[in-house]
């Protein structure tokens, strides 16, 4: 049974620059959530998808959005880039409900703004 | 304010001892997740409880209700061991997960 994979595993883009990051769920799973890591904050909450609906967001600003497709696939876009989003993003697929079903990460996707 | 601590933040024991991370939070739950961080950043959930006791191999997560806290042990504990633990809940009444800061074990041979 494949993982959960996410697209690129490393990217380096500069200041003001997109980047749009890719997460396929576990086969079956329909909820997507997706977490910031970060030296100093740690992991927080970005947001989570359930039947291509957005059903949580954390306390982020508007730059990060997302979505899921049909296949339950998810992706991520930070547009203008800044240098403290530099992180580890990871996503997470369940069954149902992130907070209330066992999760199955990612290995992550490591960005590094310059 | 919905929050999460862990204690300790930094662990070093020797390998067989028995290891124990705490847990505490600030309001009623739904859920309690343990997770396992290695070096290079993936994370594996090791548990997911809302009530009583869980075991799996060396690895025990508690949970008690009334007094906010869990704790997760583990017994004859080996270098393999060596990770960062995270606990995560999810509030009552809201949806999404709110994490502790992490306790990073290192287990010496």
């Amino acid at each position: 049974k494949a993982g959960v994979t996410q697209t690129p595993r490393y990217l380096i883009k500069t200041r003001g620059q997109q980047v749009t990051l890719s997460c396929s769920p576990i086969s079956g799973h329909r909820s997507v959530s997706w977490y910031q890591q970060t030296p100093g904050q740690g992991l927080q909450f970005l947001f989570e998808y359930f039947s291509e609906t957005q059903r949580n967001k954390g306390n982020f600003p508007g730059r990060f959005s997302g979505r899921q497709f049909s296949n339950s696939r998810s992706e991520m876009n930070v547009s203008t880039l800044e240098l403290g989003d530099s992180a580890l993003y990871l996503c997470a697929s369940s069954l149902a409900w992130a907070g209330a079903n066992v999760l199955t990460f990612g290995a992550g996707s490591r960005l590094t703004v310059l | 304010k919905n929050e999460v601590e862990q204690s300790p933040q930094n662990l070093t024991a020797q390998e067989g001892e028995f290891i124990t991370i705490n847990c505490s939070y600030s309001v009623g739950i739904s859920a309690l997740h343990w997770l396992q961080q290695h070096p290079g950043g993936g994370i594996v959930s090791l548990f997911m409880l809302s009530s009583g006791k869980k075991k799996h191999g060396r690895l025990i997560a508690t949970i008690n209700i009334q007094e906010k806290h869990s704790s997760l042990h583990i017994t004859a504990s080996h270098p393999r061991d060596s990770a960062v633990y995270i606990c995560a809940v999810r509030f009552q009444g809201a949806q999404k997960l709110v994490f502790g800061q992490g306790t990073r074990l290192t287990i010496n041979p």
